[in-house]
């Protein structure tokens, strides 16, 4: 099974400052099948990247997805109060799927 | 619009059984292999079961090997998940998610909003 492992657990950032947030795996994810994911309390998590870095339908071109390998990197350029929340990245290239633990993003 | 709708939750004694189910509108249900994902309280996402688009193969993450049954009926886009054998651990919110892709591996494009199994004496 592959681990993902996100850091920071927590960032601190005011709102118009640049993210960025860091999925490592355990082993090589195949064709680079990792996506990410933001859930906001009570919601049910949102996608935002796949295949590494294509957007998702609707999604702000402010967030951006990088990497490839075992280092994938979720970057949002210019933070809105709205992208306060916490991020998730998973791998779908090797079964079982699985998710890192996540990184909150929170407001300084 | 696609919608995922969850039921089935309640609380549970630990050793007890219960039955998830997920209704699936707006897309074409029998297309796309179709996920449990689950959330512990406070916690983060654990992928749980995948079932393929016409329920011939499926996946369970070794938490839930040989408790849990994933199934679908494709004549009433349902999705369902039997859950034996229920532990404290297994008390979580149980998403049902759609895969995105006809592909065999996919990311997951529609989440539903969950249900709540607790598992409490």
């Amino acid at each position: 099974e592959i681990v993902l492992t996100q850091s920071p657990g927590t960032l601190s950032l005011s709102p118009g400052e640049r993210a960025t947030l860091s999925c490592r795996a355990s082993q090589s994810v195949s064709s680079s099948y990792l996506a990410w994911y933001q859930q906001k309390p009570g919601q049910a998590p949102r996608l935002l990247i796949y295949g590494a870095s294509s957007r998702a339908t609707g999604i702000p071109d402010r967030f951006s997805g990088s990497g490839s390998g075992t280092d994938f990197t979720l970057t949002i350029s210019r933070l809105e109060p709205e992208d306060f929340a916490v991020y998730y990245c998973q791998q779908y290239g090797s079964s079982p799927d699985s998710f890192g633990q996540g990184t909150k993003l929170e407001i300084k | 619009e696609v919608q995922l709708v969850e039921s089935g939750g309640v609380v549970v004694q630990p050793g007890g059984s219960l039955r998830l189910s997920c209704a699936a509108s707006g897309f074409t249900f029998d297309d796309y292999a179709m996920h449990w994902v689950r959330q512990a309280p406070g916690k983060g996402l654990e992928w749980v079961s995948l079932i393929s688009w016409d329920g011939g193969s499926t996946y369970y993450a070794d938490s839930v090997k040989g408790r849990f049954t994933i199934s679908r009926d494709n004549s009433k886009n349902s999705l369902y998940l039997q859950m034996n054998s229920l532990r404290a651990e297994d008390t979580a919110l149980y998403y049902c998610a759609k895969a995105a892709l006809i592909a065999a591996r996919s990311y997951f494009d529609y989440w539903g909003q969950g249900t709540l199994v607790t598992v409490s004496s």
